[in-house]
């Protein structure tokens, strides 16, 4: 079973602090890792990676993607009350299969 | 200002039949999505799309399909619409970070 484990499971940070959010995998064979944030509705999507070692970035959220060590990060600076959200990483194998981490829930105190 | 147009605002279609709802975007965004929102169940998506040519499922793709031959059109297909799939379709399109912006809404009743 492919299996892609995020942490932590939850955090609780204030307002202004910057986060690292960590999505690890075990399988090679996927085509990109995507990254959705969560609030109370459907997913809406971050970001693509597929290449290793090449920065994604927009605003305060920047990601990357490390095939070699098997992870990928989610970066946020500058936290705000409307990041906390449950934040999700997701392999794409190019077919029907769909692998979501195990989600972190992320809590942004004022 | 912002614009997602779905096609139409009603549709009454019967079982069997094949559904096309079109969704047009004004705003170069990449990112397109299609949910369905049904009360007690909150907004699920079916399909989203990051790239012209690009789809990915969501989390209940089943009995759909989708289209996106230009950046700016997203079609959701139902080949052959079911009484279950009466519900409010909603196009939502998203530069990334900021948040979906979405069309009126398409309430289809299958019958």
């Amino acid at each position: 079973e492919d299996k892609v484990v995020q942490s932590p499971l939850s955090l609780v940070v204030h307002e202004g602090d910057t986060v690292t959010l960590n999505c690890s995998y075990e399988v090679t064979n996927f085509r990109s890792l995507l990254w959705y944030k969560q609030e109370k509705k459907a997913p809406t999507f971050l970001f693509m990676l597929t290449s290793s070692g090449i920065e994604k970035k927009s605003g305060r959220l920047s990601s990357i993607l490390d095939k070699k060590e098997l992870f990928s990060i989610l970066n946020i600076t500058a936290t705000q009350t409307g990041d906390s959200a449950v934040y999700l990483c997701r392999l794409n194998f190019g077919n029907e299969k769909l692998t979501f981490g195990t989600g972190t829930r992320l809590t942004i105190i004022p | 200002d912002v614009k997602v147009t779905q096609s139409s605002r009603y549709l009454v279609k019967r079982t069997g039949e094949k559904v096309f709802l079109e969704c047009v975007q004004d705003m170069d965004h990449e990112n397109m999505f299609w949910y369905r929102q049904d009360p007690g169940l909150g907004l699920r998506l079916i399909y989203f799309s990051y790239d012209v040519k690009m789809k990915e499922k969501g989390d209940i793709p089943e009995g759909y399909s989708v289209s996106r031959e230009k950046k700016e059109r997203f079609s959701l297909i139902l080949e052959s619409a079911s009484t279950n799939q009466t519900s409010m379709y909603l196009c939502a399109s998203s530069p990334g970070i900021r948040g979906a912006f979405f069309g009126q809404g398409t309430r289809l009743t299958v019958v």
